[in-house]
């Protein structure tokens, strides 16, 4: 199995707070993704990155930043929280290779803003 | 119109019968499509990856691709209990790297 952790699993925060979500992997892949869950919509794309320092913006990336700054270390920030961003979050590495689309996810952190 | 479009079910099936999941997307020049299996409270994993037109069969799963018809399936044949799921049909775009999901269909298998 790949090795990917996120940290925290679980969060409680307030409104206008700001929380940092982790991701670390542990096997040198290149492609990271974070993503968002919630009921009725799926898995939506928040950002994802192809390599230290490159990043770019998914289908829900308003309000959120990431960065890149080690190849192991993908991490997705909510410089404000909002209730609406109030969600089980998953990051995912390319397993397969370069952008082969074949995804291993972790455990998930999951996220509630009061 | 979502890039990736799921019913979302639930789609109830008996024990030992097929079960069948469908997709469309609409990026035309999407080249590698994916199904995902998650499980309540569980990560996605994935269980099928196919990317020609035709069919890629792997143990009681069948991935079907038609590329002119933009259209995924997923059979299962021989369904079981532990079949039930959400089913989470991704495609891997084809102007980036980025790799979207429908919203899920969801299986139960009904003893």
């Amino acid at each position: 199995d790949a090795g990917i952790t996120q940290s925290p699993r679980h969060k409680v925060t307030e409104t206008g707070t700001p929380v940092t979500l982790r991701c670390h992997q542990t096997e040198n892949h290149r492609y990271m993704y974070w993503y968002r869950q919630d009921p009725g919509h799926g898995l939506r794309l928040i950002h994802y990155s192809y390599g230290v320092k490159d990043t770019d913006k998914g289908e829900v990336s308003d309000g959120y930043s990431v960065s890149r700054s080690k190849t192991e270390d993908f991490l997705l920030t909510l410089e404000s929280a909002t209730s609406s961003q109030t969600s089980v979050y998953f990051c995912a590495i390319d397993a397969g290779g370069v952008n082969t689309g074949e995804l291993f996810f972790g455990e998930g952190s999951r996220l509630t803003v009061l | 119109q979502k890039e990736v479009e799921q019913n979302s079910g639930p789609l109830s099936v008996p024990e030992g019968a097929i079960a069948s999941l469908n997709c469309t997307y609409s990026d035309r020049g999407s080249q590698s499509f994916f199904w995902y299996r998650q499980y309540s409270g569980k990560s996605p994993e994935l269980i099928m990856s196919i990317y020609s037109n035709g069919d890629k069969e792997d143990g009681r799963f069948t991935a079907q691709l038609n590329k002119a018809s933009q259209y995924v399936s997923l059979l299962i044949r021989d369904s079981q209990p532990s079949d039930s799921a959400t089913y989470l049909c991704a495609v891997n775009h084809s102007s980036a790297s980025k790799i979207i999901f429908g919203s899920g269909t969801r299986l139960s298998i009904r003893p």
